[in-house]
């Protein structure tokens, strides 16, 4: 069975300043790593994902991520942040089931609150 | 391309009454999943199908829970007896079931059971 784990639940910043969202993951099996981000009273958007290749993702709005196998991590970085990325962000892992493309499973979130 | 569609935005009920969701996916995508998202926590899978067979639903409480995708097209989940429990958001997404697929999602219904 698979986990992810969000060990912030907020992270507050100003604008302007660059920012990590920490995702640690725990499966051994085909690696499919995704962000999503979710505005208040939203669905979840697609940020970006990685699965094979260049470990290093990039993604929509500045957005990257970095995945380490060693480290089981995927963690979500922007350089320079601005107040309309506020929001709660979502690390998810997927099974890949047994017979079709498996579900997400997602960790709990973490809250990117950004000053002007 | 038209997104994942849902409806309704919200509902509010009573403990005991009965509500369906809807969920449109993306034309072409054959696999379908179905989402709660308790406030303040990240979204669960309740159930999944690829075209109209249910893959898994294990996670689905069965006895006032279901869900159906009758042509492999759209979906709806359906609560029976709603208890205060069930307030939270539904999340419908779709793929297109290959390896490297993304998973879009619809912008949800908010539940509240009072």
């Amino acid at each position: 069975t698979q986990t992810v784990s969000q060990s912030d639940a907020h992270v507050t910043v100003f604008e302007g300043d660059s920012v990590e969202l920490r995702c640690n993951y725990s499966y051994g099996g085909s690696i499919y790593l995704s962000w999503y981000i979710q505005h208040h009273g939203r669905g979840l958007q697609f940020l970006l994902k990685y699965y094979s290749g260049n470990p290093v993702v990039q993604g929509v709005n500045g957005f990257e991520a970095e995945f380490s196998k060693s480290d089981s991590s995927f963690h979500l970085r922007k350089a320079s942040v601005h107040w309309s990325d506020s929001a709660v962000y979502f690390c998810a892992v997927r099974d890949p089931g047994t017979q079709v493309v498996g579900q997400l499973t997602f960790g709990s979130g973490t809250r990117l609150q950004v000053y002007a | 391309e038209a997104g994942v569609t849902q409806s309704p935005r919200y509902a509010v009920l009573q403990e005991g009454q009965a509500v369906s969701f809807w969920c449109d996916p993306i034309s072409g995508h054959d696999t379908l999943y179905w989402y709660q998202q308790p406030r303040d926590q990240g979204p669960q899978l309740l159930v999944y199908f690829r075209d109209e067979a249910v893959i898994d639903n294990s996670q689905l409480p069965s006895d006032r829970f279901s869900a159906v995708r009758p042509k492999g097209t759209n979906s709806t989940l359906k609560i029976q007896s709603a208890k205060q429990g069930d307030t939270a958001t539904y999340l419908c997404a779709s793929s297109s079931g290959t390896a490297n697929s993304d998973y879009t999602f619809g912008s949800g219904t908010r539940l509240l059971v009072i």
